[in-house]
């Protein structure tokens, strides 16, 4: 069965610093990787997809993740942060074991920039 | 402008009755689905609909009850057996298949006390 783990519940960075959001996943296909952000009292809102194809994914808001299989890991990356990156950032696969399109979320990333 | 539309945004109840979320898109998706969501517990699916008139249970379907009759809707009733229904509840919808991905209402805090 497809899971997500993201490691941090909390990352602080300091504005223009890099920006590490962990994921590793598990499934027994080749999976479908989303990244997805939440800002307070809000929905989520999609920030990039890996389906197939490179492996290296951009996304909005200059976010982009890298898919590597042999560590079974996408996890995301800025290289600057911004003060409107604050949120909680999620991570999800698709679960497609049984053909079907639920994803399963990671419990999610609260990313805090400091000026 | 397509997108998914959550109402109302803030809900409080009295313990012991029954309450109807209501979720409406006009993506022209097949799939639609509800989550809950608790802090730090990430999103938990409660059902989902692949297809008008047939919704399926997700991982917490107890004291919940979902209908499908048109494509554009997929209310949600949170039934007094729903031991713990204080929480965030989250929309969307899809194309169907998992190469596409979900787009997310603005979502309703229910509140009951």
């Amino acid at each position: 069965a497809q899971s997500v783990t993201q490691l941090g519940s909390h990352v602080s960075v300091s504005e223009g610093a890099l920006v590490l959001l962990r994921c590793n996943y598990s499934s027994s296909v080749p999976p479908y990787l989303f990244w997805y952000v939440q800002y307070p009292n809000q929905g989520l809102q999609l920030l990039l997809k890996y389906t197939t194809g490179a492996t290296l994914v951009k996304g909005i808001n200059g976010f982009e993740a890298e898919f590597k299989k042999s560590e079974t890991s996408f996890h995301l990356t800025k290289p600057s942060a911004h003060m409107s990156d604050a949120a909680e950032y999620f991570c999800a696969v698709s679960d497609r074991t049984y053909n079907t399109d639920k994803l399963i979320f990671g419990t999610g990333t609260r990313l805090q920039v400091f000026p | 402008d397509g997108g998914i539309t959550q109402s109302p945004k803030y809900l409080f109840r009295k313990e012991g009755q029954n309450v109807t979320l209501s979720c409406e898109q006009n993506l022209n998706h097949d799939a639609m689905y509800w989550y809950r969501q608790d802090p730090g517990q990430g999103l938990r699916l409660i059902y989902y609909s692949q297809i008008v008139n047939d919704f399926q249970k997700g991982d917490i379907a107890e004291g919940y009850s979902v209908s499908r009759e048109k494509k554009e809707s997929f209310p949600l009733t949170v039934t007094s057996a729903q031991k713990n229904p204080t929480a965030f509840y989250l929309c969307a919808s899809s194309y169907g298949t998992a190469y596409y991905e979900q787009y997310f209402g603005p979502g309703t805090r229910l509140t009951v006390t």
